[in-house]
Parts: structure tokens; C-alpha cells; sequence
């Protein structure tokens, strides 16, 4: 069974800080993805990497750089926080494309409050 | 641009009923992998059954089984005989067939299935 980790589980935030959510995975997997999840919005995508030292950008990159300095570790970084930020986020990563690589495994998600 | 609807905001239904819940997506790739993952209370999200596009064969999974119908661009996910952990957040996803993509997520469908 494919694990993610991501840390931390919660964090309270101050408006105007910065913030850094890591996610690691050890399944050798390729993809990984950072989604948020808002009430009534489903998961949306932040940004995604297909291999190491590159990321593309989601559907709502806006304020959210992300990291991928090695295979394993994938992190999302919110320079200037905002209340808007507030949300679940939640790391996946999936170990390639076609048949069963296609399966995404999740995180169990950063709770991140931004007062 | 890739997009996935999730119209039912929430269904209800008695346990060992049949339901089915859906989804409709639009895409202009002539390939496309088509999922639904569960997400259960605690919020851990667990992918269910896949739907490749080439295939005509609905997928089926234990009792979970999908209506695949290409000329509408709808993916319904039907569980048979509910059982009360059934009850979750349903979310339909879609990835592109084009190299290096991501999959996008609908907003959800809460579940619950009464005793």
C-alpha cells in the first residue's frame, strides 16, 4: 500500500506569514499533486510534478508556490498567507499513467487556519 | 480545459438499496481515464474503480460498478446493496490522455445510507 505523509496534520497561521506544507511519500511514484479542499468545491488543483526539480501549475496557483527537490518530497509554500487560504489540503502522488498507475494515493490532509 | 460536474450536492437512501450517483464530464482529448474515490469521515480519501475511455466494458469492483455512457460524457457510479459505511463523500475525477496531466476532481456527492 502506497504512503504519503504530510505534515503538519493542522496549523494556525497569522495573515501575512509565511507557511510550508511537506508531503512524502516512499512508493517510488513519479506524480505527485497538491489539491485543497474548500466546502462545496470538491478537491482543486494547486500545482503538480511529474519528476524531480520540476512542478507545473494547477488549475489555482495563485498565491501557492511549490518544491520538488527530490522524487519523495513534494511541499507547497504560501509566502504571503491569506484569510482566503484557509482550507484542507491534501498531497497525493500516483506512480505513472495508463492502467493501474493511474490510481492516485492520498495524504490524510493539513488542516491549515490562516487568522 | 478539462471539467468535471458533480450535480447531487447529497442523496440519501436505506441500506441494501441500490443507488447511483452522477457525473458528467467534459474534455476535447479522445483519451481519458475517468475515476470516483471515496472520502469517509475521519477524511482519508480512497480511490474506488476506474473507467478508461477506450473501454466499452463498464468497470466493476465488488459492488461498485460504473454506467459509462462516452455520447453524453457521463461517468454514474452505482453501489449495489448499500451498507451503512457506505456513507461518504463521493468525488468523480477525470484525467486527460495527454502526457503529463493531472486529474481534476468534482465537487462531491455526501452519501448517507440509513439503517
Amino acid at each position: 500500500e502506497a504512503a504519503v505523509t504530510q505534515s503538519p496534520r493542522s496549523k494556525v497561521a497569522v495573515t501575512g506569514g509565511k507557511v510550508t506544507l511537506s508531503c512524502h511519500q516512499t512508493n517510488n511514484h513519479d506524480y505527485m499533486y497538491w489539491y485543497r479542499q474548500d466546502t462545496g468545491h470538491g478537491l482543486r488543483l494547486i500545482h503538480y510534478s511529474y519528476v524531480a526539480d520540476s512542478t507545473e501549475k494547477g488549475d489555482i496557483p495563485d498565491g501557492y508556490k511549490a518544491s520538488r527537490p527530490s522524487q519523495e518530497n513534494f511541499s507547497l509554500i504560501l509566502e504571503l498567507a491569506s484569510l482566503s487560504q484557509t482550507a484542507v489540503y491534501f498531497c497525493a502522488s500516483s506512480s505513472g499513467t495508463g492502467g493501474s498507475a493511474e490510481t492516485l494515493y492520498f495524504g490524510s490532509g493539513t488542516r491549515l487556519t490562516v487568522l | 480545459a478539462q471539467k468535471v460536474t458533480q450535480t447531487q450536492t447529497s442523496i440519501s437512501v436505506m441500506e441494501k438499496t441500490t443507488v447511483t450517483m452522477d457525473c458528467v464530464y467534459e474534455t476535447q482529448d479522445s483519451s481519458y481515464f475517468l475515476f470516483w474515490y471515496k472520502q469517509t469521515a475521519s477524511g482519508e480519501i480512497v480511490f474506488l474503480i476506474r473507467q478508461d475511455s477506450y473501454k466499452k466494458e463498464n468497470a466493476t469492483v465488488g459492488h461498485y460498478s460504473l454506467n459509462f455512457q462516452k455520447p453524453k460524457s457521463s461517468i454514474g457510479l452505482i453501489i449495489t446493496a448499500t451498507q451503512i459505511e457506505d456513507s461518504a463523500v463521493y468525488f468523480c475525477a477525470m484525467r486527460e490522455g495527454s502526457n503529463n496531466n493531472a486529474p481534476r476532481f468534482g465537487a462531491g456527492t455526501k452519501l448517507t445510507v440509513k439503517p
